[in-house]
């Protein structure tokens, strides 16, 4: 699995943009890069997930690098629900994966009203 | 639907103690996880099944066995509880159709302290 590097912890202000890095430099090509958030006392829920392309959906953006050795989620508006912590997990596609993704310790984002 | 189901979600076990978490869900996926989390930690995969009769060890399965005779059920066993199991389970489940590139759903939890 690659390895994945995030910041322990980010702060921001309620209604501003946040953008959560990701370092991935050992991701194959073949690797898909999935964020997944964790609210307190909760189970993961996923966020958002991608390859080459950026992509965007009704919770966040993810932006990928060029030579995705690195991405970005994109918050657009925090608010206070988006304080949680949050996963950036590489995933290999195909073979004998079978969906299971490896969470590392993430980065714990707190919203400031 | 209810999405992914876990019981109980609390318990307390003494050292050597057995018990089965249990996980259900109702969305026909074929594959389902086990995790557990230790405070202040990510999630290390205990065990996993691709469909019903079939299962295969994650990255943390000493301890612990499981099951899966239906599509639905994924039960977690522990037997002879130690206080390094006491953690936070976590079940979840994924569609077939997109084993790698689809979402994992997640039940909500179950904390077990071994005393």
């Amino acid at each position: 699995d690659a390895k994945t590097t995030q910041p322990n912890s980010m702060e921001s202000n309620e209604e501003e943009p946040v953008h959560l890095p990701c370092n991935h430099s050992t991701i194959s090509g073949t690797d898909y890069i999935h964020w997944y958030r964790q609210l307190p006392s909760q189970g993961p829920e996923y966020v958002i997930h991608g390859l080459t392309s950026n992509v965007n959906n009704r919770m966040a953006s993810l932006a990928i690098a060029e030579d995705r050795k690195s991405s970005t989620l994109i918050l657009h508006r925090a608010t206070l629900r988006d304080a949680a912590v949050y996963y950036c997990i590489p995933s290999r596609a195909g073979g004998t994966s079978y969906g299971k993704l490896t969470f590392g310790q993430g980065t714990i984002l707190t919203v400031h009203p | 639907n209810a999405g992914v189901t876990q019981t109980p979600k609390f318990r307390i076990l003494k050292i050597g103690q057995s018990m089965t978490l249990q996980c259900a869900q109702d969305m026909n996926h074929n594959y389902m996880y086990w995790y557990r989390q230790d405070p202040g930690m990510g999630l290390k995969l205990i065990y996993y099944s691709v469909g019903a009769g079939i299962t295969d060890k994650g990255e943390v399965p000493n301890g612990y066995n499981v099951s899966r005779s239906t599509t639905e059920d994924f039960p977690l066993r522990l037997e002879l509880a130690a206080p390094s199991q006491t953690s936070v389970y976590f079940c979840a489940s994924s569609p077939r159709d997109t084993p790698n590139t689809g979402e994992l759903f997640f039940g909500e939890g179950s904390r077990l302290t071994v005393l």
